[in-house]
C-alpha cells in the first residue's frame, strides 16, 4: 500500500469550534508532516514528527496541534482558528533514513468562517 | 543552504508537443531533486526523483528529468503533451537525511487542443 489518506476531504468551521484533521499511512513510513498550502503557493511546511515524536515545529500558532499517536497515524487538532486558517492542509510520509521523498495525501481543504 | 528556481511561472503548449519546464537548484550538499505535480484541489503526486545515481530521470506518465551539475539545473521534459498533464508542478530540492524539502514556487502547465 503506497497511499496516504486524509479525513475529512472538506471541513468548514466556525472560529469558535474544535475539529481534527486526520491522516494515516502504511508504507511503514517513521516520519510524517502537515503542510498548509495557500491557493497558487507551494505547500508551507508545519510539523515533523519521527518515530511518534515531534522534531520540527516551524513555529506554528498554538492554535494548531499536532498529535501522533502511533507510527501510521498523525493528526492535526484545531481551535479557535481565523479566516485566514483556511488552506489545503497536506499530510505527507517518507522514511526516517536516505532518500527523503515523501508522499502526500490528497488533503483537506478547510475553510474558516 | 538550499534553494531552487523555477523559471516559468507558465508555459503554455499545444497537445502532441513537447514540454520543457525550467528548473536551477542551488545546495551546500549533494542534492535530491524531485519533480511533484498537483492537479487542481489534489494533494502532490511524485513524478520523478534524482538521488546521485543516473543523471537522466524517467518517472511516470512519460516524463524524464536531466540533472546537470556544472548548470546546477533539473529540468523538466515530455516529448508530447497531453490534456491530462495541464496542473502545476513543483521543482523540489533536499538532502539525504534532511526532512526539508525545498519547494520552488511552481510551474503552472496550460495543454491546449
Amino acid at each position: 500500500d503506497t497511499e496516504v489518506t486524509q479525513t475529512p476531504k472538506h471541513l468548514v468551521m466556525g472560529m469558535t469550534n474544535k475539529k481534527s484533521l486526520k491522516c494515516e499511512q502504511h508504507m511503514g513510513h517513521r516520519a510524517m508532516y502537515w503542510y498548509k498550502q495557500k491557493a497558487k503557493k507551494p505547500p508551507e511546511l508545519m510539523f515533523v514528527y519521527s518515530y511518534e515524536k515531534l522534531s520540527i515545529n516551524e513555529s506554528v500558532p498554538s492554535r494548531f496541534s499536532p498529535e501522533c499517536p502511533n507510527s501510521s497515524l498523525l493528526n492535526l487538532h484545531l481551535h479557535a482558528l481565523q479566516p485566514e486558517d483556511s488552506a489545503l492542509y497536506l499530510c505527507a510520509s517518507s522514511q526516517e533514513t536516505g532518500v527523503p521523498e515523501q508522499f502526500f495525501g490528497p488533503g483537506t481543504r478547510l475553510t474558516v468562517l | 543552504a538550499q534553494s531552487v528556481t523555477q523559471l516559468d511561472s507558465h508555459v503554455s503548449v499545444s497537445e502532441g508537443t513537447p514540454v520543457l519546464l525550467r528548473c536551477n537548484y542551488s545546495s551546500s550538499y549533494s542534492p535530491s531533486l524531485f519533480w511533484y505535480v498537483q492537479h487542481p484541489n489534489k494533494g502532490l503526486q511524485l513524478l520523478l526523483k534524482y538521488t546521485s545515481a543516473a543523471t537522466l530521470v524517467k518517472g511516470i506518465n512519460g516524463f524524464e528529468a536531466e540533472f546537470k551539475k556544472s548548470e546546477t539545473s533539473f529540468h523538466l521534459t515530455k516529448p508530447s503533451a497531453h490534456m491530462s498533464d495541464a496542473a502545476e508542478y513543483f521543482c523540489v530540492v533536499s538532502a539525504t537525511g534532511f526532512q526539508k524539502l525545498v519547494f520552488g514556487t511552481g510551474t503552472r502547465l496550460l495543454v491546449s487542443p
